[in-house]
């Protein structure tokens, strides 16, 4: 079955640590998108990419990265410069004609340590 | 801009009830997207429903409604005869046709009591 998988599905950060989420998905989508939900509160954009070896920053850049070397893969690096990692992430890709909607992952969630 | 609001926060029904969840956004966009996602506790945004700008035909789907509005810029979205599985936080948002970005209300936690 086609789908988003990403992992770990829960991750802890230790003190001036970065650490990566994986996002890999088989279902040829050009679009990948990187999002943070806090409790209670909508998701806001980290990243996201149209192709491979491009991607814009979102509302809430600062202290992660990204990178796209693969169609399929989307992996966010959490930076010990985000000082408040504690959140769900979620990991989203899209056809990139008009209209078409975002499937999502699972999401991972991030505590610190 | 783009921009898209869900007033409600949190709603609370008794199962069978109908609920409404209001979905107000703002574009300047001639064509432009709007879509609704369930969360359930489980954590995945599932897609429910895609309508365009150019479509105003409310939509029936089992026991879901969509009502969309351009004059009043809403896409309300109704349950009838609620249930214990309908429980779960639902965002509203929006795509325009000149960009990739998706644009999501803040959800409305919806939580039905048996």
């Amino acid at each position: 079955d086609g789908g988003i998988t990403q992992s770990p599905k829960y991750l802890f950060r230790k003190e001036g640590q970065n650490v990566t989420l994986s996002c890999e998905q088989n279902l040829n989508h050009d679009a990948m998108y990187w999002y943070r939900q806090d409790p209670g509160q909508g998701l806001r954009l980290i990243y996201y990419s149209q192709i491979v070896n491009d991607f814009q920053k979102g509302d809430i850049a600062e202290g992660y990265s990204v990178s796209r070397e693969k169609k399929e893969s989307f992996p966010l690096t959490v930076t010990s410069a985000q000082k408040n990692p504690t959140a769900f992430y979620l990991c989203a890709s899209s056809r990139r004609q008009e209209g078409q909607p975002q499937h999502f992952g699972d999401g991972t969630r991030l505590s610190i340590l | 801009a783009q921009k898209v609001t869900q007033a409600q926060t949190e709603i609370s029904v008794v199962e069978k009830e109908d609920v409404t969840l209001d979905c107000v956004y703002e574009t300047r966009d001639t064509t432009y997207y709007l879509f609704w996602y369930k969360q359930p506790p489980s954590g995945e945004l599932v897609f429910l429903i895609r309508r365009n700008s150019f479509d105003e035909q409310n939509e029936i789907s089992g026991r879901y409604s969509w009502n969309f509005q351009k004059s009043t810029s809403s896409f309300n979205f109704t349950i009838t005869a609620s249930q214990v599985v309908d429980s779960a936080v639902y965002f509203c948002a929006l795509r325009s046709n000149t960009g990739n970005q998706f644009y999501f209300g803040t959800g409305t936690s919806l939580t039905v009591i048996p």
